[in-house]
């Protein structure tokens, strides 16, 4: 069964440093979506993308956040000057448009980040 | 917007049927309930999704009340691989994409 892929499963960074989360959502989606999970918490939306742009963003996305689907096969999370309080999980999913998009989001098994 | 509300806790006897509920009272018309798990911290894992009608694969089971105000995800045979956190999710509002996650129903299925 085909499914998102995420890389690398465990980032470490020094904050203030950039670092990009790599996704290859399954290839026939066309809808995009990077969620964050810090520990304990619950899943947080960040972005969802669709037609090589910005369909909607959280507040948590803001400036230091951006997305890009390079090629037609991975879709990134560029995080700039990383922070401590961005260590989480980070989730990619992708879905289908469907009749009345009601097509369920599949997820990735995430990118653990950790800023030290 | 439309919102969800889940036990934060159930417990199961590993081979029996574990029933989760969640409320949506204020579901739309045209909203599908969906309904995903998390084992540790790994990705949320679809399970099933419905409308109004009833639904069944072979993971789980989705009973819905004819109102739509509530659901039950249904796993007929539960084992200690079921244990996790199960998420009941509605799209906040027609228009939106994004799924609002709760705390969810963390089911622990007993030896």
């Amino acid at each position: 069964e085909p499914e998102v892929t995420q890389t690398p499963s465990h980032q470490v960074t020094q904050m203030g440093q950039e670092v990009i989360l790599r996704c290859v959502p399954i290839s026939n989606h066309l809808y995009f979506y990077w969620y964050r999970q810090i520990l304990g918490q619950k899943v947080e939306f960040l972005v969802s993308f669709y037609n090589n742009e910005i369909s909607e963003k959280s507040e948590i996305f803001d400036d230091q956040f951006s997305v890009e689907r390079p090629d037609g096969s991975n879709f990134t999370l560029k995080i700039r000057s990383t922070k401590l309080e961005d260590s989480a999980m980070y989730f990619c999913a992708s879905n289908l448009p469907g009749p009345n998009s009601n097509q369920p989001q599949h997820f990735g098994d995430g990118t653990r980040l950790s800023i030290l | 917007d439309a919102k969800t509300t889940q036990p934060p806790s159930m417990d199961c006897a590993e081979g029996r049927a574990a029933n989760l509920p969640c409320n949506h009272s204020t579901i739309s018309g045209n909203e599908y309930v969906y309904w995903y798990r998390q084992i540790h911290s790994q990705g949320p894992q679809y399970i099933i999704h419905g409308l109004k009608n009833n639904e069944t694969n072979e993971m789980a089971s989705l009973i819905i009340t004819e109102d739509r105000k509530s659901s039950t995800l249904i796993l007929p045979h539960a084992t200690l691989r079921d244990t996790a956190v199960y998420y009941c999710i509605v799209r906040p509002k027609l228009g939106t994409y994004k799924y609002i996650f709760g705390t969810g129903t963390r089911l622990k299925v007993l030896a």
